[in-house]
């Protein structure tokens, strides 16, 4: 399974910009690049995704190494909300309709009022 | 209007006993899955299925039996239950040209 590796904590202030690192050196060029978040006590919740290029959306942006070894999650304005465990996965097709996620440890974001 | 609704939400047993989770979706997707989640709150796949048709089947003890009767359930059912098999057990379901999945709130099975 592709692996990929995150630091295991990062504290940002609320309403400052957070830049959550993600390496994934053994990636294949089928794989997809998603990020899910994990808030306490409930499933997790997409957040974003790309291939090769950079993509933003209404939650995030996330920002592709040109080699596609790491990427970058960025939250642009941290709320309390988003305190939550991130989890970086690169995501492999399985068979029809079928994507297989393989979660690792994610980074526990803490947001300091 | 709840998108993906797992019953039950709490489900305390004991061992050796058989005991099934259900999972709903409402969003029209054509591919439902099953993860577990143990005490160290790592998130495994253990199944999934597409339209109706068994697509992921990971290294799960033959004690756990997916079933779906149509797209938008998909049921888990667990005979002769052991310790190890305490976890939160999370549906999820995505469309299959689309790249997301949506998870339900999860079922926390306790075996005792």
């Amino acid at each position: 399974d592709a692996k990929t590796t995150q630091p295991n904590s990062m504290e940002s202030n609320e309403e400052e910009p957070v830049h959550l690192p993600c390496n994934h050196s053994t990636i294949s060029g089928t794989d997809y690049i998603h990020w899910y978040r994990q808030l306490p006590s409930q499933g997790p919740e997409y957040v974003i995704h790309g291939l090769t290029s950079n993509v933003n959306n209404r939650m995030a942006s996330l920002a592709i190494a040109e080699d596609r070894k790491s990427s970058t999650l960025i939250l642009h304005r941290a709320t309390l909300r988003d305190a939550a465990v991130y989890y970086c996965i690169l995501s492999q097709r399985a068979g029809a309709g079928s994507y297989q996620l393989t979660f690792g440890k994610g980074t526990k974001l803490s947001v300091i009022p | 209007d709840t998108a993906v609704s797992q019953t039950p939400k709490y489900l305390v047993t004991q061992m050796g006993n058989d005991k099934s989770i259900k999972c709903e979706q409402n969003l029209g997707h054509d591919t439902m899955y099953w993860y577990k989640q143990d005490s160290k709150k790592f998130l495994k796949i253990m199944f999934s299925y597409n339209n109706k048709e068994l697509i992921i089947n990971e290294t799960v003890p033959n004690r756990f039996s997916p079933k779906s009767p149509d797209k938008a359930h998909l049921n888990l059912h667990i005979n002769s239950l052991e310790l190890g098999d305490s976890a939160v057990y999370f549906c999820a379901s995505s469309l299959g040209t689309i790249n997301e999945q949506f998870f339900g709130p999860g079922t926390r099975l306790t075996v005792l």
